[in-house]
């Protein structure tokens, strides 16, 4: 069992829909992070949530980190083409520890 | 030069071949991380770390060996590898390592097929 478990593994949309995905934990973490990674290039840092309860935006995306810290979501709104990827959450459960969950596989068809 | 670099791109060894990894990040940051990505599995962290010292090294096996020689500068020299051993090797670094927030960011990787 993996500490971020991250659903769904696999997700195929039409441009223009909307969606949410998840990251999960039984861990409080004090922050997390989103990352989203094209092929053949390495993750690309888009948000760090530190506060239960926050929410932040991005454009067309919005992150929450859940109130106990266990779990945070990531929404797209409007979903493009440009959004296809992998999105992979990551956190520290404790110091010098640093986890990844497996990610989210997004494909936006045009 | 911007951000984190990494070369080679692509690398195809040999189980008995030597071969290094090279990672530069010039974005002034004192902690870097050597992650292992294999198909269908999540980032494995290798090692890290903070200003030149190593201060984690998850259970390795020795073939693989970390080299810091300053703050800017991350190799993993490869030796006697298996074909298991094939993966996506990146390459991170952040501000520090420690506190609650680890903010990273990556190299393209090196992409390395051991045949």
């Amino acid at each position: 069992t993996q500490l971020l478990e991250q659903s769904p593994q696999f997700l195929s949309i039409q441009e223009g829909e909307n969606l949410t995905v998840y990251c999960n934990s039984s861990s409080v973490f004090s922050s997390l992070q989103w990352y989203r990674q094209e092929p053949g290039e390495g993750p690309v840092l888009l948000v760090t949530v530190v506060t239960g309860g926050e929410v932040k935006k991005l454009k067309r995306l919005t992150f929450q980190f859940g109130d106990a810290r266990k779990d945070s979501s990531l929404h797209i709104t409007a979903a493009q083409p440009g959004d296809t990827g992998l999105y992979l959450c990551a956190g520290s459960p404790s110091s010098n520890d640093m986890r990844f969950g497996a990610g989210t596989r997004l494909t936006v068809k045009p | 030069e911007t951000g984190v670099t990494q070369t080679p791109r692509h690398l195809v060894m040999g189980m008995t071949n030597k071969k290094s990894l090279k990672c530069e990040q010039h974005l002034g940051h004192n902690a870097m991380y050597w992650y292992k990505q294999s198909a269908k599995k999540p980032l494995e962290l290798m090692f890290v770390y903070s200003l030149e010292e190593r201060v984690e090294n998850n259970s390795v096996p020795s073939r693989f060996s970390p080299e810091c020689p300053n703050s800017s500068h991350l190799f993993l020299h490869l030796h006697t590898l298996q074909p298991e051993d094939s993966a996506l090797y990146l390459c991170a670094s952040s501000q520090d390592f420690s506190g609650d927030s680890y903010e990273q960011y990556f190299g393209p990787g090196t992409r390395l097929t051991v045949t």
